[in-house]
């Protein structure tokens, strides 16, 4: 069974302090990873897509990392505006599109 | 601009009671997604639409219909026969068929008294 797991569930960090968020997968052939980030009340807004193991993409402070295992988000010198729920989604081939999400980690970066 | 627009943002039912939840696209999207979304857990797939006309379960449709009527439109209704639907509800859509990102809503809130 394809599944998504997440972790920390809950990230507290000073502003500054960097670190990163982990999303481990089990799924029967990567088609592609997608990392969103979602505020309270809001729907999720889209970060990167990983495809292949020793792919990485950057935004900003964000840089997203593939293994054939997992996934990084590393954070680096977050600020306040980067609190938020990131969410990590992989997508299997031969599943028709469809998405399996993780439950989440909810970072707050404190001033 | 172009996006997804959920309507309503929020919505009180009594028990027993359908709803239906508005999505509407002007992205030009072929695809498009509910999912829903309790605390605590992940975004779990309720029904999901690759063209005008045909649409297909996720992994937990029972409870929920759906209709893909046009393009740019897939409406959700809660029946009376889900049992826990108090939730957060997501509508997506895509780009490409099976590639490229889901582009989300700003979600429904419903909540059942």
């Amino acid at each position: 069974e394809d599944q998504v797991t997440q972790s920390p569930e809950a990230l507290r960090l000073q502003e500054g302090e960097s670190s990163s968020l982990n999303c481990s997968y089990t799924v029967s052939g990567l088609r592609g990873l997608f990392w969103y980030r979602q505020d309270p009340g809001k729907g999720p807004e889209f970060l990167f897509t990983l495809y292949s193991a020793g792919e990485e993409k950057e935004k900003e402070r964000l840089k997203a990392t593939l293994t054939k295992k997992e996934s990084f988000l590393h954070i680096t010198a977050p600020k306040p505006e980067d609190s938020a729920t990131y969410l990590c989604a992989v997508q299997a081939h031969n599943q028709g599109g469809k998405l399996i999400f993780g439950q989440g980690t909810e970072l707050s970066v404190k001033p | 601009d172009g996006g997804i627009t959920q309507s309503p943002k929020y919505l009180f039912r009594k028990e027993g009671q359908n709803v239906t939840l508005s999505c509407e696209q002007n992205l030009n999207h072929d695809a498009m997604y509910w999912y829903r979304q309790d605390p605590g857990q992940g975004l779990r797939l309720i029904y999901y639409s690759q063209i005008v006309n045909d649409f297909q379960k996720g992994d937990i449709a029972e409870g929920y219909s759906v209709s893909r009527e046009k393009k740019e439109s897939f409406p959700l209704t809660v029946t009376s026969a889900q049992k826990n639907p108090t939730a957060f509800y997501l509508c997506a859509s895509r780009d490409r068929g099976l590639d490229g990102e889901l582009f989300f809503g700003e979600g429904s809130r419903l909540t059942v008294l």
